[in-house]
């Protein structure tokens, strides 16, 4: 365990669907972070959250709906997926701003999507 | 835009030195960070390098050099348990974290 949690760690869905990933972390981070995991590709950042304002949104397609209640959850809403969405969702998080631990993600262990 | 170029793939014995190269594109760069992620695992942290030069921590060393865009994640003493995948990360000074594809280690006895 890393201290970042990811539920579901599997998930199967329908093009019609709707479904949410949730990620927790209790370490008293205050910046959060929603990324894709394709294979032999580069991990796409999707979402940056910092105390809890959305400050980042990379290009990503509204069928993903990120959001972050307060600075330990962050949730990522799905729906009307498409197939080519299948992959590894990874959540992050890490201490905004400030010295050391900055600089340092922590990621949850992802939770895998199939859209079929 | 931004993007990481590194090798898809290396191959050693146990016992070797690994060297993975890094090459960045990017305004704004603040620091480059290595991490390390096992099958269906999670990436963890390795290093970060801030400032030029050599970062060493136990046997995994990383380093930079921004007047060359670029950086080197070093693996002395292979062990198995090295196999896995490592990715660099430039960060910009906002926090924002991109990542390259990452480089396939594979260790063989």
């Amino acid at each position: 365990e890393t201290g970042v949690t990811q539920t579901p760690r599997h998930l199967v869905m329908g093009m019609t669907n709707k479904k949410s990933l949730k990620c927790e972390q209790h370490l008293g981070h205050n910046a959060m972070y929603w990324y894709k995991q394709s294979a032999k590709k580069p991990l796409e950042l999707m979402f940056v959250y910092n105390f809890k304002e959305q400050t980042e949104n990379n290009s990503v397609p509204s069928r993903f709906s990120p959001e972050c209640p307060n600075s330990s959850h962050l949730f990522l809403h799905l729906h009307t997926l498409q197939p080519e969405d299948s992959a590894l969702y990874l959540c992050a998080s890490k201490l905004a701003g400030g010295p050391s631990g900055a600089n340092v993600l922590t990621f949850g262990a992802g939770s895998r999507l199939t859209v079929l | 835009g931004q993007s990481l170029e590194q090798p898809s793939e290396v191959t050693a014995v146990e016992g070797a030195i690994v060297q993975i190269n890094c090459t960045y594109q990017t305004s704004g760069f603040y620091g480059l960070s290595w991490y390390q992620q096992h099958d269906g695992g999670a990436p963890t942290f390795l290093s970060y390098n801030g400032l030029d030069g050599l970062e060493e921590t136990g046997r995994f060393s990383s380093f930079l050099s921004r007047s060359d865009s670029y950086g080197y994640l070093l693996l002395q003493e292979l062990q198995m348990k090295d196999s896995a995948s490592y990715f660099c990360a430039e960060t910009d000074s906002w926090g924002k974290f991109q990542f390259g594809a990452g480089t396939q280690v594979v260790v063989t006895p």
